[in-house]
């Protein structure tokens, strides 16, 4: 079943600590992308990357870092410098440049910290 | 800067009864433009994109350059559309989909 996994589904860390959340996709699609949603907001771009060893900086990049050593997998990292990291996150993959698909979406993974 | 705006966090309708979303955007070139859907206990998903001109699952929206908006319409609501809706803008020509979202409606279909 092809598709996009977010894990964990609940992480719980304290102030300070880095965390990495994980998203892997077997969909074969080139490009992408870490969302954040918090309350009465939209979904707002962290991260984007259109192919393997490359990424760029979303509207709010500030404080996450990512990695893209793999095709199925684009890592985020939220740092210690991040000041509100309690949020839900989403990850989400497209098929490419010149191919137009929907963005597909995991599951998502709530993250608190404390 | 472009932005995306969906005026009501919530809306309540019977069934039966006509639904509008309302999306207004700014934005200052060509957009693309699409709605989102996310049911109950599913993921997000798209519902349709501007450019198709499609109607999904009943659902139709126009954009109406002239006011910046691209309000999703169905005449007659079912209990099934109930979920959260999100209008999204995509303001690249080519390239990866860096979609600047709207906050969302919760729409409620009363039986």
């Amino acid at each position: 079943d092809g598709g996009i996994t977010q894990s964990p589904k609940y992480l719980f860390r304290k102030e300070g600590q880095n965390v990495t959340l994980s998203c892997e996709q077997n969909l074969n699609h080139d490009a992408m992308y870490w969302y954040r949603q918090d309350p009465g907001q939209g979904l707002r771009l962290i991260y984007y990357s259109q192919i393997v060893n490359d990424f760029q900086k979303g509207d709010i990049a500030e404080g996450y870092s990512v990695s893209r050593e793999k095709k199925e997998s684009f890592p985020l990292t939220v740092t210690s410098a991040q000041k509100n990291p309690t949020a839900f996150y989403l990850c989400a993959s497209t098929q490419g440049q010149g191919v137009y698909s929907p963005l597909h979406f995991g599951n998502g993974t709530r993250l608190t910290v404390t | 800067a472009q932005r995306v705006t969906q005026p009501e966090k919530l809306l309540s309708v019977f069934k039966g009864a006509p639904v509008e979303l309302k999306c207004n955007y700014s934005y200052s070139g060509s957009p693309e433009l699409f709605w989102y859907v996310q049911y109950s206990r599913q993921r997000l998903q798209l519902l349709l994109r501007h450019i198709s001109r499609e109607s999904i699952k009943g659902f139709t929206a126009d954009l109406n350059k002239g006011e910046t908006s691209f309000h999703l319409k169905k005449p007659f609501a079912q209990e099934e559309d109930s979920a959260m809706y999100y209008c999204a803008l995509d303001p690249t020509i080519q390239g990866a989909q860096k979609l600047v979202f709207g906050q969302g409606t919760r729409l409620t279909i009363n039986p």
